[in-house]
């Protein structure tokens, strides 16, 4: 079975600073998707970022992007000029590739931003 | 973009009673949607595959006898609570994966029941 592993149940960043979230995960497969995803205290969940496991570039979004090491099985975010509005519970998610598979998520970092 | 929708947002129910909980996809058709639970300060759980024209699968310690879903249109699936008791309290949230992309799933803003 699939796993997602974050293992920073809380991470805090000055804003303008830059701040890594740590993800790993288990699977067996060599077709995948990696996401982060990022849950504002409204909780609705907002895509940040998006990996095709097959792609070797690391995906970017502005001021997201991702270290995507498929051999360790990692997946880490990177903010670069953090915001206050960045402060949220981001979650790290898994999909199989190829088929209407769900999400499976990791427990999640909670990020706060000090001004 | 795509958008999905939840109705209600909030519900508060007496114990013993049902909760019919609705996600909408409102300008996308889906034939897949997954019904989350997100306890207090913890992950979304998957609950339930919601597929069109056909039976949910649910993950195992689910109780499709308690937690009934209908996917009746390509726009719409529903999550009712049944004899709910003040353990199902929660967060409940639904995602539709659109017909046009196997991508990216849309999540709705979820909805909160809470029961007395």
């Amino acid at each position: 079975a699939q796993t997602v592993t974050q293992s920073q149940p809380e991470m805090s960043v000055q804003e303008a600073e830059t701040v890594t979230l740590s993800c790993t995960y288990d699977t067996s497969e060599s077709d995948y998707y990696l996401f982060w995803y990022k849950q504002p205290p409204s909780r609705q969940m907002i895509l940040v970022i998006r990996q095709e496991a097959y792609k070797q570039q690391n995906a970017t979004e502005n001021r997201f992007s991702v270290n995507f090491q498929k051999a360790a099985k990692s997946f880490s975010l990177k903010i670069s000029d953090s915001q206050l509005g960045d402060a949220a519970m981001y979650f790290c998610a898994y999909r199989r590739g190829g088929s209407q598979g769900n999400l499976i998520f990791g427990k999640g970092t909670k990020l706060s931003v000090k001004p | 973009g795509a958008v999905v929708s939840q109705h209600p947002s909030w519900v508060i129910c007496k114990s013993g009673t049902s909760v019919k909980i609705e996600c909408r996809s409102l300008d996308f058709q889906a034939t897949t949607m997954f019904w989350y639970r997100q306890f207090p300060k913890q992950s979304l759980m998957l609950m339930a595959t919601s597929n069109e024209g056909s039976k949910a699968t649910y993950e195992q310690g689910v109780e499709k006898d308690k937690f009934l879903i209908n996917h009746a249109s390509l726009t719409l699936s529903t999550l009712t609570v049944t004899s709910a008791h003040p353990e199902d309290s929660s967060f409940y949230i639904c995602s539709a994966l659109p017909l046009s992309s196997y991508n990216e799933q849309f999540f709705g803003p979820g909805t909160r029941l809470t029961v007395l």
